[in-house]
């Protein structure tokens, strides 16, 4: 299987900051990378999709790259409903596999 | 306008039988992958499997592989995971999402299994 890491578990961050999440695989998976926001009590949303392309409806305030092994979401400027938890996921090879998570938190 | 409307909440006793459904809407259902994750409450996502109604082929993880079954029917535009017996260890949210990236999520289904 190949495994997911997320960097950092979680981070503080003020409204305004800039951040960015980083996600690896443990082999490469071409750009087969999608990125998910989940906020408590509500199905994961679907934010990025194919390392970089953005999903409809998704403000352009998120943006994905990376391909291979290495990839970063990036929030240009954050907002109190951008406050969740961020997944990755690869659809490479199955079985596919999900990051463990990023929490962003209000500092 | 895609949509997934999953069926409503479960609560089970350990032993018993149970299948969930996924009914999809607003795009040719037989011609996306829908997928089925696992949530447990406070916890991360797990991949669980997923099926191209159209032709009923079906992937699962290993972690997953003979513990449940994914099924679909393309006549009602609908997806299932069903259990033959229900450990408490299946309490969880269980979501569905179509497409291999998981564009369009369901709302999800809470499975309660209890004594």
């Amino acid at each position: 299987d190949i495994q997911m890491t997320q960097s950092p578990s979680s981070l503080s961050a003020s409204v305004g900051d800039r951040v960015t999440i980083t996600c690896r695989a443990s082999q490469g998976i071409y750009n087969y990378l999608a990125w998910f926001q989940q906020k408590p009590g509500k199905a994961p949303k679907s934010l990025i999709y194919d390392a970089s392309s953005l999903q409809s409806g998704v403000p352009s305030k998120f943006s994905g790259s990376g391909s291979g092994t290495d990839f970063t979401l990036t929030i240009s400027s954050l907002q109190p409903e951008d406050f969740a938890t961020y997944y990755c996921q690869q659809y490479n090879s199955y079985p596919f596999t999900f990051g463990p998570g990023t929490k962003v938190d209000i500092k | 306008e895609v949509q997934l409307v999953q069926s409503g909440a479960e609560v089970k006793k350990p032993g018993e039988s149970l299948k969930i459904s996924c009914k999809g809407s607003g795009y040719s259902f037989a011609t996306y992958w829908i997928g089925w994750v696992r949530q447990v409450p406070g916890k991360g996502l797990e991949w669980m499997g997923m099926i191209y109604p159209g032709g009923s082929n079906t992937k699962y993880s290993p972690s997953f592989q003979g513990q449940v079954t994914i099924s679909a029917d393309k006549s009602i535009n609908t997806a299932y995971l069903q259990w033959s017996s229900l450990k408490a260890s299946d309490t969880a949210i269980y979501y569905c999402a179509r497409d291999t990236s998981m564009r369009y999520w369901g709302q999800g289904t809470l499975v309660t299994v209890s004594s």
